[in-house]
């Protein structure tokens, strides 16, 4: 049962133009998201998080959105760079006291055209 | 910042080997975890610790144990390799509240 689903396993756009990366949800008790950057051969860093008490927190070009009621956060990357090429996981944690593990899910691997 | 060192980028080993995959943190934190990686799957649980000696099973533990003798080691063990562990291994260590410092990785062929 996945509790962390990212329906589009890949993405691709312009270089300049805007990335939307989306995530959904299913447990309710899930407080904190994050997302993690993951090039190949290489482990995933952290890029952005999300306190469940807050909608939007923005880190220069990231900026991450929580729609609580629609279990939903998305990553935006404003202007999208060749750089950025890479797979974008998200991930959530407190669930059911267990605040100590993430759930992810399964990435999106994201391909910014020159 | 958090240094999570995984001690082989690459491995290849044989059917039926037994295989050690030694991770060490730096930064004195409690959680540490292991996860596999494969194409479509995602980041898989497969151990973690939350202290010293302590251990749970995460999503996928079938064929692998770990060891948890310091606070600064977390090491995973395949009792058999088979084919079907090739992978990319990750570990990661996690200051409570706050999100994981991952290693670099290990890719295991197992042939």
């Amino acid at each position: 049962d996945q509790q962390v689903k990212q329906n589009s396993p890949s993405l691709s756009v312009q270089e300049g133009r805007i990335s939307i990366l989306n995530c959904d949800y299913t447990n309710s008790m899930f407080d904190y998201f994050l997302w993690y950057k993951k090039y190949p051969a290489e482990g995933p860093t952290f890029l952005i998080s999300i306190s469940s008490i807050k909608d939007k927190n923005e880190d220069g070009r990231f900026t991450v959105f929580l729609n609580k009621s629609a279990k939903h956060l998305s990553l935006h990357i404003v202007p999208s760079q060749p750089g950025d090429s890479a797979v974008y996981f998200c991930a959530a944690s407190g669930g059911g006291g267990s605040n100590y593990k993430l759930t992810f899910g399964k990435g999106t691997l994201l391909t910014v055209n020159p | 910042d958090v240094k999570v060192t995984q001690s082989s980028r690459y491995l290849v080993k044989r059917t039926g080997e037994k295989v050690f995959l030694e991770c060490v943190q730096d930064m004195d934190h409690e959680n540490m975890f292991w996860y596999r990686q494969d194409p479509g799957l995602g980041l898989r649980l497969i151990y973690f610790s939350y202290d010293v000696k302590m251990k749970e099973k995460g999503d996928i533990p079938e064929g692998y144990s770990v060891s948890r003798e310091k606070k600064e080691r977390f090491s995973l063990i395949l009792e058999s390799a088979s084919t079907n562990q090739t992978s990319m291994y990750l570990c990661a260590s996690r200051r409570p509240l706050y999100g994981y410092t991952f290693g670099s990785g290990t890719r295991l062929t197992v042939v």
